[in-house]
Order: structure tokens, then sequence, then C-alpha cells
């Protein structure tokens, strides 16, 4: 079945870096862009970054702009997410999602469980 | 960047209310805009997708309608299933932004 699993959260000091990987089964992964949303605890969702099907375009909220890297091997049907110089307010449930369609402003039908960042000293 | 506002920001309410819940963007968006569902420990689900297509397998005492700037979502009689938070969120262009949320409870 279609499914996006998350790994690679954890605690981590400010400052230090993090990589967050998004395994996809089930469906074509090269023909779909790919999205990162994070969930600070008791707080509502955010959205963090999107790359293209193909890699060649990638955006970024201005809250990780320079400081985050989306990335996808679609050889490996894999998403990630390279989080460098973390910050306390970076502490969040981070989920890949998948949008509907190959349109990449679609809406996000797919989503995995999330993996937990955790930044503190 | 567009910013969502939702209202009300909670409500409680009884098995078989009418409810509904408004999103408002800071500029058009024509139809680009989304509802999410979440419960608790769980990742959200799409609801309601380019403003008023429900979403395959959704249940449709859920519906959305709007454009432009003023979004609503409506669930006809609500379920106990239904206590849960929603959000909207516009992909009308990037950062994607979701609303705050509304967070629907147990009257």
């Amino acid at each position: 079945q279609v499914q996006l699993v998350e790994s690679g959260g954890g605690v981590v000091q400010p400052g230090r870096s993090l990589r967050l990987s998004c395994a996809a089964s089930g469906f074509t992964f090269t023909s779909f862009a790919m999205h990162w949303v994070r969930q600070a605890p008791g707080k509502g969702l955010e959205w963090v970054a999107l790359i293209s099907s193909d890699g060649s375009n990638k955006y970024y909220s201005d809250s990780v702009k320079g400081r985050f890297t989306i990335s996808r091997d679609n050889s490996k049907n894999t998403l990630y997410l390279q989080m460098n110089s973390l910050r306390a307010d970076d502490t969040a449930l981070y989920y890949c999602a998948r949008p509907r369609s190959a349109y990449y402003l679609d809406a996000f039908d797919i989503w995995g469980r999330g993996t937990l960042v955790a930044v503190s000293s | 960047d567009i910013q969502m506002t939702q209202s009300p920001s909670s409500l409680s309410a009884s098995v078989g209310d009418r409810v509904t819940i408004t999103c408002r963007a800071s500029q058009s968006i024509s139809s680009y805009l989304n509802w999410y569902q979440q419960k608790p420990g769980k990742a959200p689900k799409l609801l309601i997708y380019a403003a008023s297509s429900l979403q395959s397998g959704v249940p449709s005492r859920f519906s959305g309608s709007g454009s432009g700037t003023d979004f609503t979502l409506t669930i006809s009689s609500l379920q106990p299933e239904d206590f849960a938070t929603y959000y909207c969120q516009q992909t009308y262009s990037t950062p994607q932004t979701f609303g705050p949320g509304t967070k629907v409870d147990i009257k």
C-alpha cells in the first residue's frame, strides 16, 4: 500500500545537525513532488519545505531557509531533510507528505507518522 | 507570504450538531484551499481539496465551500469520531501555509 515512513529524529544539542529520511513505497515516487511539514508540541502545522519530482526545484519556509536542505534520491525512493544549526524552536514532529497528484500545488493526501526532533542542551 | 486565519479557534458541540468552521486568506487564493482533520497522536487526514472536493473515503457529512479569500468547512451532523482539530491550508503559492487550527470538542 501507499506508505511514507520517516526516520532519523532524536535529541540533539543546539547548533548541531541532523538528517531526516522519508522512505516511500507503493507509488511511483519519481512522479511526485514531496513536502516536509512539522508540528511543535501542542502547536499547529507548519509547512517546511518542498522539492520537485526531479529534485531540480526546492522551496523553504523563511524559518528554515539557509539552515535546512531538502533533497531526494529517486533511485532509493527516499526523501531527506538535512537540518543544520538547529535551534530550540526547531523542536517538533516532522512529517513527510505527498500531494494528491503530480501537480506540486495539490493537497497532501499521504502523510507519514512523523519523526520527533528535540533540540535541547 | 499568504497568511491564513481560522475561526473559531475552538468550539464545543454535541453529536448531531451542524458545525461550521471559517478560514480566511490574506489575499485571493482562488480555490487552492484544503481542509485536514487531525486527532491526537495521529497524522493529519485530508478531508476536502480545492475548496469543495471531497477526498475519497471521507463521509459526505463533510463539505467545503468558498473561493477567493473566504472559505468554510461544514460538518452537517457531528459524529463522535469527528471530535478533532481541523486545519485549512492554502496551496496557491509557497510557502503553503496552514491556518492555526480549530479544535472541536464535546459539549
